[in-house]
């Protein structure tokens, strides 16, 4: 597979469960990003990682815990979400996150339905 | 904090139409890129503007940035339906990566 690809593309999950999502890249890229993207709403940038370290925490509430064990994967640990937490799940990639190099390439996204 | 926001919201046209969509901030942005999200999917890069005047053509679409690096213009030539799609720009600090995105412009293009 070649760019960005994210799974589930789909999750359905009650307040209560715990659930993961999971990215990869497959650009060569090392900087990696979650972003939530909620109707009527500008992209919301939650976390950046570079080279596996984690550069922003973008105000992010703890039910969510991102986690990058290699340049490559990033994750997305959910638990005791809310409704309003209910969006598109954006995983993207750029080849660093400094300089001019920070050209961003998306996944499809998780469309995550909390019940 | 800086914001983009995009005009209009929503444009509805049908196949062959012209339009422009508008991206403007009162903050500087060393660069300035535009994507095209289709339902269900993410955003695609579609180009990356980084001097001021810059001019960039892609097919039936071209992008304009602002001289004062404040704003940017796509312009689409006779509409397609596989134009349909939400545009979103997005502004670029020239450090980390902490891209700024613009509100967006959903558009339907209709035969």
């Amino acid at each position: 597979e070649t760019g960005v690809t994210q799974t589930p593309r789909h999750l359905v999950m009650g307040m209560t469960n715990k659930k993961s999502l999971k990215c990869e890249q497959h650009l060569g890229h090392n900087a990696m990003y979650w972003y939530k993207q909620s109707a009527k709403k500008p992209l919301e940038l939650m976390f950046v990682y570079n080279f596996k370290e984690q550069t922003e925490n973008n105000s992010v509430p703890s039910r969510f815990s991102p986690e990058c064990p290699n340049s490559s994967h990033l994750f997305l640990h959910l638990h005791t979400l809310q409704p309003e937490d209910s969006a598109l799940y954006l995983c993207a990639s750029s080849l660093s996150s400094g300089g001019a190099n920070y050209e961003q390439y998306f996944g499809p996204g998780t469309r995550l339905t909390v019940t | 904090t800086q914001l983009l926001e995009q005009s209009p919201q929503f444009l509805s046209i049908q196949e062959g139409e012209n339009l422009t969509v508008y991206c403007n901030s009162s903050s500087v942005f060393s660069s300035l890129q535009w994507y095209r999200q289709e339902p269900g999917e993410g955003p695609v890069l579609l180009v990356t503007v980084v001097t001021g005047g810059e001019v960039k053509k892609l097919k039936r679409l071209t992008f304009q940035f602002g001289d004062a690096r404040k704003d940017s213009s796509l312009h689409i030539t006779a509409a397609q339906p596989g134009d349909t799609g939400l545009y979103l720009c997005a502004g670029g600090p020239g450090t980390a990566s902490k891209l700024t995105f613009g509100t967006g412009t959903r558009l339907q293009v209709t035969l």
